[in-house]
């Protein structure tokens, strides 16, 4: 069984400049997860869907990012305009369902904000 | 609010010795499960382990087991036979209803040849 795929697994852009980040879940799990991982941190859930709709994105900056999972399946997280604190790796992570659920992760993207 | 707290930053074992992580969390909810990732330089968060908070039970996969203390809210990963390739940074994780998952601070394993 395929795992989650992401890309591109690195990115270096300046600030002000947008970048966007691909995901695509195991098959058949209709929840997908974004979390942001700063270097010595957890990861902290930005945005969760259950099949194309947002469940929780409370902790989104939404001045700044945007994700969206068009058919339920693969998802794009974007920035724009980058800052440097958004200097992190995303991660993307997908599970059947809801309720409690093992959540499985991506390799995921490291961003470099210049 | 659910907290999740690893206080050991780093730790060193030795391989074919046995080490153990500590993780200590914080819930409101009586139904929880909770986890122990690993994250090797990769950054691929890779599953571990995985306890249902109803089953007193301690969860075991091969080297690795846990020792689960509800009443103290204690989680830590027990790891037998060391090896190279499990250094990593562990993360002790708790799962609510919701799939609201909240990670601890991370421990940094340092396996010595």
């Amino acid at each position: 069984e395929a795992g989650v795929a992401q890309s591109p697994r690195y990115k270096i852009i300046e600030k002000r400049q947008s970048v966007a980040f691909w995901c695509n879940p195991i098959s058949g799990h209709a929840t997908l997860y974004w979390y942001q991982q700063i270097l010595g941190q957890g990861p902290k859930l930005l945005i969760q869907f259950q099949n194309n709709g947002v469940v929780d994105d409370s902790q989104l900056p939404k001045d700044r990012f945007s994700a969206e999972r068009l058919k339920g399946v693969d998802s794009t997280l974007k920035i724009q305009p980058a800052k440097l604190e958004d200097s992190a790796v995303y991660l993307c992570a997908s599970s059947l369902g809801q309720g409690y659920e093992t959540q499985y992760f991506g390799p995921g993207t490291r961003l470099l904000v210049l | 609010a659910q907290t999740v707290t690893q206080s050991q930053p780093e730790m060193s074992v030795q391989e074919a010795e046995t080490v153990t992580l500590s993780c200590t969390y914080d819930t409101s909810e009586s139904d929880y499960y909770l986890f122990w990732y690993k994250q090797p330089p990769s950054r691929q968060m890779i599953l571990v382990i995985r306890q249902e908070a109803y089953k007193q039970q301690n969860a075991t996969e091969n080297r690795f087991s846990v020792n689960f203390q509800k009443a103290a809210k204690s989680f830590s990963l027990k790891i037998s036979d060391s090896q190279l390739g499990d250094a990593a940074m562990y993360f002790c994780a708790c799962l609510q209803y919701g799939n609201k998952l909240v990670f601890g601070a991370g421990t940094i394993l340092r396996v010595k040849s």
